[in-house]
Formats: structure tokens, sequence, C-alpha cells
């Protein structure tokens, strides 16, 4: 069975061009979460999905940052300009059920640079 | 709300050496505890949990047992092996407004030289 799927894996912009990353979680899974790693701030929580509805988007950090999720099997984050301070690995995660006897499963990660 | 504490590392051990990685958590009540890893290169995948007091996880050769006397959830293993460098997250599950969100730590790189 497939796990969670992220497109591009890398991908190297310059700064004030569109970035958009993409993510199709695993068939059922009614959670969707994107988080963003980097060696200074560890993992973030940017927003959390719940039944395709954004229920909490307090870790997006600013405007330039969106995320859709138009129906359950496909997501996206657009960073819209982008700057360098964006760079970073972008991973999508989805699970279902009760988190406390449930798992959170993680795509392998979209490795964003800006130039 | 729920959060987790561990130490961060780097930690640098040779094969067949004990690993201790420490976490406390802090939380309402006794929501699961989890410890995830990340390899180079890839997303994060569970390696273990515990969903009550006393419960011990395990998996691969590594152990935690979840202790609330110490709130406590401290990761073991008894003889790493190169394979297991990578970074080891502990988690816990914490409630939000909206419901449920997942907790982690700042990670914990771990390199086993041969």
């Amino acid at each position: 069975d497939a796990g969670v799927i992220q497109s591009p894996r890398h991908e190297v912009t310059e700064m004030g061009q569109e970035v958009t990353l993409r993510c199709k979680p695993i068939s059922g899974h009614n959670s969707l979460f994107w988080y963003r790693q980097t060696m200074m701030r560890g993992l973030e929580l940017l927003i959390y999905f719940n039944n395709n509805v954004p229920i909490d988007d307090s870790g997006m950090p600013e405007d330039r940052f969106s995320a859709k999720m138009p129906n359950a099997s496909f997501s996206t984050l657009k960073i819209q300009p982008s700057e360098p301070r964006d760079s970073a690995v972008y991973f999508c995660a989805s699970s279902s059920g009760d988190l406390n006897t449930g798992e959170l499963f993680f795509g392998e990660g979209s490795r964003l640079t800006v130039l | 709300g729920n959060s987790v504490t561990q130490m961060e590392g780097p930690v640098t051990l040779s094969e067949e050496a004990f690993l201790t990685i420490n976490c406390t958590y802090t939380a309402t009540g006794y929501p699961s505890l989890f410890w995830y890893v990340q390899y180079p290169g890839e997303g994060l995948q569970l390696l273990l949990k515990a969903t009550k007091a006393d419960d011990k996880g395990s998996n691969k050769g590594f152990e935690a047992t979840y202790r609330k006397e110490t709130t406590s959830f401290h990761l073991e293993k008894g003889s790493v092996q190169v394979s297991d460098s990578a970074v080891y997250f502990c988690a816990t599950v914490g409630t939000a407004n909206y419901g449920q969100n997942f907790v982690f730590g700042p990670g914990t790189r771990l390199s086993v030289l041969p």
C-alpha cells in the first residue's frame, strides 16, 4: 500500500518565485498535517486539516503561505512570494482516528532551496 | 498544553554500546507517548509507543517504559548498530481547541561509529 506521497522531492527556486508543494495522503486517512523542518527551529507544525477542513493554521508563518485540501486525496502548500528564509524540508503527514491510539505517517519530504 | 523535553545531543557511540536518550513530558491526564525515528533523507516513522502508564513499547531492539511517577519515557537499546544512526524524536499527543495534535521534542541526533 502506498504511503504518503509528496512532490517535488527537491526544488530550487529564486527569491520572489511561487512555490507549490503537493501531498497525497494515505487513502482513508482523515487528518493531514504540514510540517516544516530546519536545523534552527526543528520540526514545526504549519497547518492541520481534518476531513479536508483547515482546523488550525496558527503555525503558518505569514500571509505568503497558504494551504488547501480540495478533496480527501490531495493537498497543496503554496508560498508566494518565496524568500531565502523559507528554505527547509517540508513534510506532509496523515493519520486516521484517535492520535492516542493511531500513528502519524510521514511522507519523504520536499526539500526547498530559495536562492 | 502538553509538552516533551529530550536531550538534544548529538550523541556519538561506538557500535555495540548501550544507548539511553532521555525524554520527560508534561501533560494533562495520561496521553500516549511515542518515539519516532528519522533516517537520513527520509520522513519520520514510528519506532514505538506506549498508551498508558507502566506500558513498555519495544521495536527493533529499542525499548521505552511509560513512567508516570517520573513523567519519563526514556529510549534505550542494549547494543547499537551503525544502521541506528538517525535522529530520534520523543512525542506525545496534545489537546488543542480544535482537537488533537502531536507534540514533538527537538530531536536527538545519534551517530554510531564502527
